[in-house]
C-alpha cells in the first residue's frame, strides 16, 4: 500500500512570494494533518483537517491557510514568506483517532 | 496542552535493551501517552502508544507508570536502524487530536 505522499521534495522561493504544498493521504484516511518542523526542533502542529473541515489550528500566522478536497487529498499555502518559514513541512494522515501516519516531508527553503 | 521531559540523548550497544524515559507529570485522566520516532531525512514514525496499561507490539513496549505521571518506552534489541529521535507525546482527545512534539531523545546505537 502507497504510504504518505508529498509533493514537490525540495522548494526554493523568495522573500515574499507564496507557496503551495501538496498531500496524498493513505488511501481511506480522512484526517490530514500539517507539521512545521525546523532543523533542530521536534514538529509543530499547523491544521488538521477532517471530512474536508477544519478541527484544529496551531498557533501560527493567517498566512499559513489550508484546505482538504472531496478526495481527502490536502494543500498548505504559505504567503508573503518569511526567511523564519525555512523549514521542513510535514503532513501526517490517520483514521481517527488513532496513530498518525507521516510522509517524507517537503523542505522549503526561503532566500 | 500538557507538557513532557525526555533526556536530549542516550547511547546505547547494538543487540542490548534499551529503556527511553519521559516524565509527564501535569498528565490529565483523558490524555493517551504515544511514542513517534523520527529516524534521520524521514518523518516521523509511530511506535506505540497507552493508556493506563503497560503495551507491547512488534517495535517495543510501553510502560506506564501507576501514577501516570512517568513512562519508559523499551526496545528490547538495539539494531543501528533504531538509531532515531524519539518522541514522547501526550494526546488529548480533543477535537484535532493534534500532537504536541517536545524535543525528544537521540538515541545513538554503537555497533
Amino acid at each position: 500500500d502507497a504510504g504518505v505522499t508529498q509533493s514537490p521534495t525540495h522548494l526554493i522561493k523568495t522573500r515574499g512570494q507564496q507557496v503551495t504544498l501538496r498531500c496524498s493521504p493513505i488511501s481511506g484516511h480522512k484526517s490530514v494533518s500539517w507539521y512545521q518542523q525546523v532543523l533542530g526542533q521536534g514538529p509543530q502542529f499547523i491544521f488538521q483537517y477532517y471530512e474536508k473541515e477544519e478541527r484544529g489550528r496551531g498557533n501560527f500566522p493567517d498566512r499559513f491557510s489550508a484546505r482538504q478536497f472531496p478526495n481527502y487529498s490536502s494543500e498548505l499555502n504559505v504567503n508573503a514568506l518569511l526567511l523564519g518559514d525555512s523549514a521542513l513541512y510535514l503532513c501526517a494522515s490517520s483514521l481517527e483517532p488513532y496513530e498518525q501516519y507521516f510522509g517524507p516531508g517537503t523542505r522549503l527553503t526561503v532566500t | 496542552d500538557a507538557k513532557t521531559t525526555q533526556p536530549n540523548s542516550m547511547e546505547s550497544n547494538e543487540e542490548e535493551p534499551v529503556h527511553l524515559p519521559c516524565n509527564h507529570s501535569t498528565i490529565s485522566g483523558t490524555d493517551y501517552i504515544h511514542w513517534y520516532r523520527q529516524l534521520p531525512s524521514q518523518g516521523p514514525e509511530y511506535v506505540i502508544h497507552g493508556l493506563t496499561s503497560n503495551v507491547n507490539n512488534r517495535m517495543a513496549s510501553l510502560a506506564i507508570a501507576e501514577d501516570r505521571k512517568s513512562s519508559t518506552l523499551i526496545l528490547h534489541r538495539a539494531t543501528l536502524r533504531d538509531a532515531a529521535v524519539y518522541y514522547c507525546i501526550l494526546r488529548g482527545m480533543d477535537s484535532s487530536y493534534k500532537l504536541i512534539f517536545g524535543s525528544g531523545t537521540r538515541l545513538l546505537v554503537r555497533p
